[in-house]
């Protein structure tokens, strides 16, 4: 799976838009980005993910470049509730029996009032 | 539907003392999986369980850490005996093959002193 960069961390002011960074150079054709995020106290939360084309949910969205080697996750209008670690993960989206992701450190947004 | 089920939330034991945790994932999940989360990192992979049988451990200490899957549904994940760096959130997930998305319980936190 290819490594993934983000920053550490970030502040977002509520009611604005939160946008995560997310650098995966080494991304290959067949690999997916994945975006995960994981509240204090809870496990980790599905948010979206992508190939090459920039999807929408009724959470968020996800700008990837169109070279693919960075990706950007949006919050629209960020609440306090969206505070927490982001995880930004790609791998090969293949839904078989193997299929497992690998975690890194992740962003904390902090949204603050 | 129901989520991820984990107890206990809390453990608390001495080193060389026995602990486990149990897992109950979303009905019809065919795809488990145990990760350990240290503080300040992301959750790693310990286990994955394909219906009752092992997908992956190769990163479980099997010198300490057994799990099993009878029947293919729940999940108890063990530790004997436990050592001070096993304190960390033991986390576990489901998933619905071949849909990639992985449910998160809400994990236990080990302390061990």
């Amino acid at each position: 799976d290819a490594k993934t960069t983000q920053p550490p961390s970030m502040d977002c002011a509520e009611g604005r838009a939160a946008n995560l960074p997310c650098n995966h150079s080494t991304i290959s054709g067949n690999e997916y980005v994945y975006w995960y995020r994981q509240i204090h106290s809870q496990g980790p939360q599905y948010i979206i993910h992508g190939l090459k084309n920039n999807e929408t949910n009724e959470m968020a969205s996800l700008i990837i470049t169109e070279d693919r080697k960075s990706s950007t996750l949006i919050l629209p209008h960020a609440t306090l509730r969206d505070t927490a670690v982001y995880y930004c993960i790609v791998r090969v989206g293949s839904g078989g029996s193997n299929y497992k992701l690998t975690f890194g450190k992740g962003t904390l947004l902090t949204v603050n009032p | 539907e129901a989520g991820v089920a984990q107890s206990p939330r809390y453990k608390i034991i001495e080193k060389r003392q026995s602990v486990a945790f149990w897992c109950n994932p979303i009905s019809g999940h065919a795809t488990l999986y145990w990760y350990q989360q240290i503080l300040g990192q992301g959750p790693k992979l310990l286990i994955q369980f394909q219906n009752n049988g092992v997908v992956d451990d190769s990163q479980l200490p099997k010198d300490r850490f057994s799990a099993e899957r009878l029947k293919g549904v729940d999940s108890t994940l063990k530790i004997q005996p436990a050592k001070l760096e096993d304190s960390a959130v033991y986390l576990c997930a489901s998933r619905f093959p071949p849909t990639d998305t992985q449910y998160f319980g809400p994990g236990t936190r080990l302390t061990v002193l």
